[in-house]
């Protein structure tokens, strides 16, 4: 089945630890994203990228990295910098560039991230 | 820059009964997609309905249903003989078209309880 993955469901950082969260697709889609939702609220785009070896910034970049080597991947590292990491993190993927007339997001599980 | 904005927080409705759920925009461009997404317990982004902003018909999918105003940038969503399993949070999101990342801006949730 096509679909997206993301692993682990539940993930836990210690202080000044550096974690890296896992997101694969093989739906064959140029672009990926990833959304931070916190308790009660709607998702705030972090970072997104639209084909290998490039991506952008989000709304709230700070204190996270990514990196897009392959197609299928796109991992999120949240950094020691990012001083409130704790809240569920989404990836989806989408077309991308080459654009489509059925325009949407398809999303991941998500992963549960708390600070110990 | 677009925002959207989900007015109610928290509605509930007896089962069978019919609900509608608001959600207003604010952007300046002209074409654009408008999405409702429902996030169950589990947490999962499941699609309800896809509105493409050029279009005048609203958009149904089964018991769901949108009443588009693009002149007063609303796009609320009509649920018909609700049951149990739609009991979730429902996000309103928005998704310029043209060339560039599908990126989805959306509003805060509205948190929807179907009572037996």
């Amino acid at each position: 089945d096509g679909g997206i993955t993301q692993s682990p469901k539940y993930l836990f950082r210690k202080e000044g630890q550096n974690v890296t969260l896992s997101c694969e697709q093989n739906l064959n889609h140029d672009a990926m994203y990833w959304y931070r939702q916190d308790p009660g609220q709607g998702l705030r785009l972090i970072y997104y990228s639209q084909i290998v070896n490039d991506f952008q910034k989000g709304d709230i970049a700070e204190g996270y990295s990514v990196s897009r080597e392959k197609k299928e991947s796109f991992p999120l590292t949240v950094t020691s910098a990012q001083k409130n990491p704790t809240a569920f993190y989404l990836c989806a993927s989408s077309t991308g560039p080459r654009r489509t007339r059925n325009e949407k997001l398809f999303f991941g599980s998500g992963t549960q991230l708390s600070v110990l | 820059a677009q925002t959207v904005t989900q007015s109610q927080p928290e509605m509930s409705v007896q089962e069978a009964e019919t609900v509608t759920l608001s959600c207003t925009y604010d952007t300046s461009e002209n074409n654009y997609y408008l999405f409702w997404y429902k996030q169950p317990p589990s947490r999962q982004m499941i699609l309800v309905i896809r509105q493409e902003a050029y279009k005048q018909q609203n958009a149904t999918e089964n018991r769901f249903s949108v009443n588009f105003q693009k002149a007063a940038k609303s796009f609320s969503l009509k649920i018909s003989d609700s049951q149990l399993g739609d009991t979730a949070m429902y996000f309103c999101a928005f998704m310029k078209q043209g060339q560039g990342a599908q990126k989805l801006v959306f509003g805060q949730g509205t948190r929807l309880t179907i009572n037996p």
